[in-house]
């Protein structure tokens, strides 16, 4: 099956950091763009982040840009997510994702089941 | 950069049609036929119903179709079903080389 299963997340105090991972199996791994998107308790979907295949491009949105860091291992089939001097408004739960689309313009066809970060102290 | 606009809510009747918008920007919508459709119900991860404007993704129903005009997209849901009530959200590629989503619409088969 293809499939993103994830790991990492819980309680973390305000400062803090945290790493989040997304291991894919059912496909080429390699061939995607993938993708964090994450939602806040009651809240819509907030595009966190993209990272090529090669890892050659990676893209954040200005008001991640700093703290937030994408990184992948492409022989391990495993995607990351490093999330450092954590504030409470980062409370959300982080959905990993597969850029499906024949150019990697945000069609998100695999989701991860997401993982739930809260902030708090 | 701010979310593109959707409507916050919707509701129709089962076996009506509804269609929710999705306004941006010459820079996101309007610059690309990269727009995308979710559907997200509880507690659950969203899945893909719509991408590259109108394309469906295998397994879809055909009830779902998309279509842009200008800066707005739209998701028409035809022969309303009770599982279609969710949440849906929109996004779109953007000049920064970036994604955005839309704010999301709750949509209640009444």
């Amino acid at each position: 099956d293809v499939q993103l299963v994830q790991s990492g997340g819980g309680l973390v105090k305000p400062g803090g950091s945290l790493r989040l991972s997304c291991a894919a199996s059912g496909f080429t791994f390699s061939d995607y763009t993938m993708n964090w998107v994450r939602q806040a308790p009651g809240k819509g979907l907030e595009w966190v982040s993209s990272i090529s295949s090669s890892s050659r491009y990676i893209e954040y949105p200005d008001s991640m840009k700093g703290r937030f860091t994408v990184s992948r291992d492409n022989a391990k089939k495993s995607l990351y997510l490093q999330i450092n001097s954590l504030r409470t408004e980062d409370t959300a739960v982080y959905y990993c994702a597969r850029d499906g689309g024949a150019v990697a313009g945000g069609a998100f066809d695999i989701w991860g089941h997401g993982s739930l970060v809260t902030v708090s102290s | 950069q701010s979310a593109m606009t959707q409507p916050a809510s919707l509701s129709g009747s089962p076996g009506q049609s509804i269609t929710i918008s999705c306004t941006g920007t010459s820079n996101d919508v309007g610059g690309f036929n990269y727009v995308s459709w979710y559907q997200q119900h509880p507690g659950k991860a969203p899945k893909l119903v719509i991408f590259d404007v109108s394309d469906r993704p295998s397994g879809v129903s055909s009830r779902f179709s998309g279509s842009k005009s200008g800066n707005t997209a739209s998701l028409t849901i035809s022969g309303l079903q009770a599982e279609d009530e969710a949440d849906y959200y929109c996004n779109s590629y953007t000049t920064s080389n970036t994604v955005l989503f839309g704010g999301g619409t709750h949509l209640t088969v009444l």
